[in-house]
């Protein structure tokens, strides 16, 4: 059966400092990946998805970045964080092949807070 | 711009009753429709999906869409204090890395 990994699940870092977050799946191949934010009380905003290695799309402006080195490994970067990047930080996958229609299966996320 | 609707409640309802959650969509286009629960800091998680109009039944859960009217529900029969959650509605875009768009979510509180 596939699985997704996220680390961390909790996370306290101060302005200015340098993020990354990374997420890999297991169980399947050229799977789509996603990384999806959720502000306190809002809903799931999508910043970036990737549909293969070295392959990503951007969503919206903003100050992180997202990188895919390997198939199933999708990383979430940033070089200084602003205090507004805080929020729940959610990897997804779905699978490759299926233009629509696919259900999107979360990891467990990782908790942001920048201080 | 796509865009998915729901109101964010809260919705109450008390043990053993039916709760209905509804969600409004702008693509007239949309094949499929996917239903998540989230608990309060955790992750969503897929409990139903449809694709066809009508209803489609799974356990306490039945989804229901209606294509000409752009709506498609969650009832949830029978209502336990654990079904308290937030409901997330979504639906894909198509030709674009299959991502979702998610509603807002509608927050379900079950009273005992």
């Amino acid at each position: 059966s596939q699985t997704i990994h996220q680390w961390p699940a909790t996370l306290v870092q101060p302005v200015g400092s340098p993020l990354s977050l990374e997420c890999t799946v297991e169980g399947t191949s050229n799977p789509n990946l996603y990384w999806y934010r959720q502000a306190a009380g809002r809903g799931l905003q999508l910043l970036f998805y990737s549909v293969g290695i070295g392959q990503i799309s951007s969503e919206v402006p903003q100050n992180l970045s997202a990188s895919r080195p390997q198939d199933r490994q999708f990383i979430l970067s940033s070089k200084k964080l602003l205090l507004s990047d805080s929020g729940f930080y959610l990897c997804a996958w779905s699978p490759r092949g299926r233009t629509g229609g696919s259900p999107l299966h979360f990891g467990n996320g990782t908790r942001l807070t920048v201080t | 711009q796509k865009e998915v609707e729901q109101n964010s409640g809260p919705l109450s309802v008390p043990e053993g009753a039916i709760a209905s959650l509804n969600c409004t969509y702008s693509d007239r286009g949309s094949q499929s429709f996917f239903w998540y629960r989230q608990y309060s800091g955790k992750s969503p998680e897929l409990i139903m999906f449809i694709y066809s109009n009508g209803d489609k039944e799974d356990g306490r859960f039945t989804a229901q869409l209606n294509k000409a009217s752009q709506y498609v529900s969650l009832l949830i029969r029978d209502s336990q204090p654990s079904d308290s959650a937030t409901y997330l509605c979504a639906v894909p875009v198509y030709n674009q890395g299959g991502k979702l768009i998610f509603g807002q979510g509608t927050e379900l509180s079950v009273k005992p």
